[in-house]
């Protein structure tokens, strides 16, 4: 069965990086891409990014650019969430979740499985 | 950048029809998916792509899109269907949008 399985709660001070993993199980691994998405606590879901895990193309909302960076490697079938320069606006819970969306001009697929979620507390 | 609305809840009674709403600029050009959540859970996909309903969903959840609103509906609702549920969409410019969600209340 499909399954991503996440990193663990992370508490970091501001200004710090946190870097989250997504180990992905169950199917083919290239076949799909992956977004991540966050929730502040008592708030909605923000999208943060997504990448191909064909080629490695990426896409960001525009509100993280520059603090994001998207990865995977596909010999782990494993991706990679870093946020940078962490403010306490960022503490939040972040999910990845398996993309249906497979060209970076094609959103809008759905996300059809969901990670556990790993929450992030910044505090100083 | 790209917005969508949602009313912040929804009161139905048990075995009534739930119905929610997403709005946004020529919405209905556009795929919509629709999200579950219940708390401290993860959200589940519950409709995709304006109608589709993945593996395991019952049918009794369905989806439309036209003009600048896609409807969420869930006939005869269960208590075990509260949550939040999250209208998401795709636009070139913004790219992946979510709604702000609903509250759905089962009285």
């Amino acid at each position: 069965q499909v399954q991503l399985v996440q990193s663990g709660p992370e508490v970091k001070k501001p200004g710090a990086s946190v870097k989250v993993s997504c180990r992905s199980s169950g199917y083919a691994f290239t076949n799909f891409g992956l977004s991540w998405v966050r929730q502040a606590p008592g708030q909605g879901l923000q999208w943060m990014g997504w990448i191909s895990t064909h080629n490695g193309n990426t896409k960001y909302v525009q509100n993280l650019k520059g603090r994001i960076t998207l990865t995977t490697d596909t010999s782990t079938t494993t991706a990679y969430m870093e946020l940078r320069s962490l403010t306490s606006d960022d503490t939040a819970v972040y999910y990845c979740a398996r993309d249906r969306r497979t060209a970076a001009a094609a959103g809008g697929r759905g996300f059809d499985f969901w990670g556990q979620g790993t929450p992030v507390t910044v505090s100083s | 950048s790209y917005e969508l609305t949602q009313p912040p809840s929804v009161s139905v009674s048990p075995g009534q029809t739930a119905t929610f709403t997403c709005t946004g600029d020529y919405l209905g050009d556009k795929f919509a998916s629709w999200y579950q959540q219940k708390p401290g859970q993860s959200p589940i996909l519950v409709i995709y792509q304006d109608t589709q309903r993945p593996s395991g969903i019952p049918e009794r959840f369905s989806g439309s899109n036209s003009g600048n609103t896609a409807t969420l509906t869930i006939r005869g609702t269960q208590a075990t269907d509260e949550a939040d549920y999250y209208c998401q969409a795709w636009d070139s410019r913004t790219e992946e949008v979510f709604g702000g969600g609903t509250k759905l209340t089962v009285l």
